[in-house]
């Protein structure tokens, strides 16, 4: 069974600009997640989907930040424009169907953002 | 708000010695816990959980310890081996906020593994 994947592992662009993050989870998978870890910083919680429902979004650091997940697939993350700060590894989870808090979260291997 | 901390940012162990790796929370709600292994270039990936309802629970090679009273948490490392080096986060995954699923991850321990 294919894991979490996410694209691309490392991007590199300019304040400024925009960039797109996608992660793919485990197939049937409804619960999706994004986290990021900035530079010497634990790991934060941005945002949980349901198929294609935000069902909490606390985490988002501001309105740069836009999550989608059509179809309740594969899920994207833009962030324009981007800023220094925004610099940092973007994890992406998954985990099965269910109300259950402890259903494991599956991780992908993340997407290593540079903003210069 | 809430956090979860570790007391030790690395530590560093001789092949085939127990490892020991210390994490305290604050928020005591919190009733389930995980450690997670992150090796370069990967994703965190699971070790162990546990409940709030145990205070002790065991792996392969692995046992976490929950002290409710201190809220403090713990994973031990059998004979650690040098695939064993890796970055270990805690977990939590407690009550409150607007999603019970979100995860709180404390900062991290670099467990270096000496052959």
């Amino acid at each position: 069974e294919a894991g979490v994947t996410q694209f691309p592992s490392h991007s590199v662009i300019e304040k400024g600009q925009t960039v797109t993050l996608r992660c793919d989870p485990i197939s049937g998978h409804d619960n999706l997640y994004w986290y990021r870890r900035v530079m010497g910083k634990e790991i934060k919680f941005l945002l949980h989907f349901v198929k294609e429902s935000k069902q909490d979004e606390s985490g988002m650091p501001n309105n740069r930040f836009l999550a989608e997940r059509t179809g309740g697939t594969y899920s994207t993350l833009k962030v324009q424009p981007a800023e220094l700060e925004d610099s940092g590894v973007y994890f992406c989870a998954s985990s099965p169907r269910g109300l259950e808090r402890w259903n494991e979260q599956f991780f992908g291997p993340g997407t290593r953002l540079t903003v210069l | 708000g809430e956090s979860v901390g570790l007391h030790l940012p690395t530590l560093s162990v001789q092949e085939g010695d127990n490892s020991i790796i210390n994490c305290a929370y604050s928020n005591s709600a919190s009733d389930y816990f995980i450690w997670y292994k992150q090796e370069s270039g990967k994703g965190p990936q699971f070790i162990i959980d546990i409940r709030s309802n145990m205070d002790k629970r065991q792996g392969q090679r692995v046992t976490v310890l929950l002290n409710k009273t201190v809220k403090h948490l713990s994973l031990q490392i059998a004979a650690t081996q040098p695939g064993d080096s890796a970055i270990y986060f805690c977990a939590e995954n407690g009550w409150g906020g607007g999603s019970n699923y979100k995860l709180t991850f404390g900062k991290g321990t670099l467990l270096t593994v000496n052959p």
